[in-house]
């Protein structure tokens, strides 16, 4: 099956700072999502992006489906982006393939 | 628009019991999609219905069942309740077609004493 790798597994930041995250993917998909997922465990849309380059505040996210691999770029860390954050790959049509996760720690 | 709903937000069950666990989908979305979240275990998918159809399961046994009714709201029910069933239990619901993205409930955090 396809798997999916997401880079660091750990980052600590301090507020104002940037930060990229990385998804790789083993095959070809169908769509990409990005998520964060907060302390109280919701999970939280970020992007839909299963090519090219999105924007949303703070956020964006780039997809670049034929080398299999997608970033999410966070700007001016505040300690509210603190928890985790997952992409997830369509594979097959109809589930979701999360990757491990990116755990993000931002300090004042 | 209201998002996904689930219920309940906690649920708290003794080994070898059974639980349910509710799931209403964004207005005009068909497919709902079960995926259970435990700890050390990351997000795995369990079931998807669409149009009141199960149309897929991942590696789960077979006490973990559901069904969706005629309105598209979901039921999951997990049998002989295992220790191991703990866990944050998240419905989603979409669009049916590979290009729609998937929109997440809080979830159901499912608790076996």
């Amino acid at each position: 099956g396809i798997q999916v790798e997401q880079s660091p597994p750990d980052l600590i930041l301090q507020e104002g700072a940037n930060s990229t995250l990385r998804c790789n993917f083993s095959d070809s998909v169908n769509n990409l999502q990005w998520f964060h997922q907060n302390p109280w465990g919701q999970l939280i849309n970020l992007f839909y992006i299963p090519s090219g380059t999105k924007q949303n505040g703070r956020l964006s996210a780039t997809t670049v489906a034929t080398e299999r691999y997608s970033l999410l770029y966070i700007s001016s860390s505040q300690t509210t982006d603190s928890g985790v954050y997952f992409c997830a790959v369509l594979y097959n049509t109809d589930k979701l393939i999360f990757g491990t996760g990116t755990r993000l720690q931002v300090f004042p | 628009e209201a998002g996904v709903t689930q219920s309940p937000t906690h649920l708290i069950k003794t080994r070898g019991q059974q639980a349910t666990l509710r799931c209403s989908p964004i207005s005009g979305h068909t497919s709902v999609y079960w995926y259970q979240q435990a700890l050390g275990l990351g997000l795995q998918f369990l079931l998807w219905y669409d149009e009141g159809e199960e149309r897929n399961r991942g590696n789960f046994p077979p006490r973990f069942s559901g069904r969706q009714f005629p309105n598209y709201s979901s039921e999951l029910n997990v049998n002989a309740l295992e220790l191991e069933d703990s866990a944050l239990y998240l419905c989603a619901s979409s669009f049916v077609a590979s290009n729609q993205p998937q929109h997440f409930g809080d979830g159901t955090r499912l608790s076996i004493l």
